[in-house]
């Protein structure tokens, strides 16, 4: 069963940012955090890592409390293209475990 | 470099019967997986490889088989496939690295429909 626990949907306004929240309750030290998101009928793509400190690349944000145990992906400035299925996941370095997801997030980006 | 390739795109099978979803990667990852989506669902785990020859079960197991016999192929076998099939199915592949990206890259996916 999938780690980590997030709401079903989300609207968020274009524009505006898009702050996806997600619960990592047994997060373990050496696990990473991992988004993704998939649009619609396509395949999952990567968004952003992160292990303890706050990440930024030309898609999004990451921000990581201390204990780790929820994390936030930030859209800056979200668009209609952003409305997707967003995925959050644990995963450790470098392992080959089996990857599973959750039910993720839709986020719905309102004109 | 194509990346994750799957054929066919589109399939209708009627019940009973078998097929083979094929899925092809040119990075040399040697984790390869399959996922299935239920219309308005989330990603379920059916199949895993980390490697030529060795294969694990995922969630949702029953009714498929797998097989790895090069690093670059991982198809999915349907034996007697059944309405509860009806899905849209993923192909990945994945090469976990230390502290670096382990990014998963997915295929375009195969929409079964089965009558």
């Amino acid at each position: 069963d999938a780690k980590t626990t997030q709401p079903p949907s989300m609207d968020c306004a274009e524009g505006r940012a898009a702050n996806l929240p997600c619960n990592h309750s047994t997060i373990s030290g050496n696990e990473y955090v991992y988004w993704y998101r998939q649009i619609h009928s396509q395949g999952p793509q990567y968004i952003i890592h992160g292990l303890k400190n706050n990440e930024t690349n030309e898609m999004a944000s990451l921000i990581i409390t201390e204990d780790r145990k929820s994390s936030t992906l930030i859209l800056p400035h979200a668009t209609l293209r952003d409305t997707a299925v967003y995925y959050c996941i644990d995963l450790p370095s470098g392992g080959y475990q089996k990857v599973t997801f959750g039910t993720g997030t839709k986020l719905q980006v309102i004109p | 470099n194509a990346g994750v390739t799957q054929t066919p795109k589109f399939q209708v099978l009627k019940t009973g019967q078998s097929m083979t979803l094929q899925c092809a990667q040119d990075m040399n990852h040697e984790y390869m997986s399959w996922y299935r989506q239920d219309p308005g669902m989330g990603l379920r785990l059916i199949h895993y490889s980390v490697g030529a020859g060795i294969t694990d079960q995922g969630e949702v197991p029953n009714g498929y088989n797998v097989s790895r016999s090069t690093t670059e192929d991982f198809p999915l076998r349907l034996l007697s496939a059944a309405p509860s099939q009806t899905s849209v199915y993923f192909c990945a592949s994945r090469e976990p690295g230390p502290r670096a990206k382990d990014t998963q890259y997915f295929g375009p996916g195969t929409r079964l429909t089965v009558l």
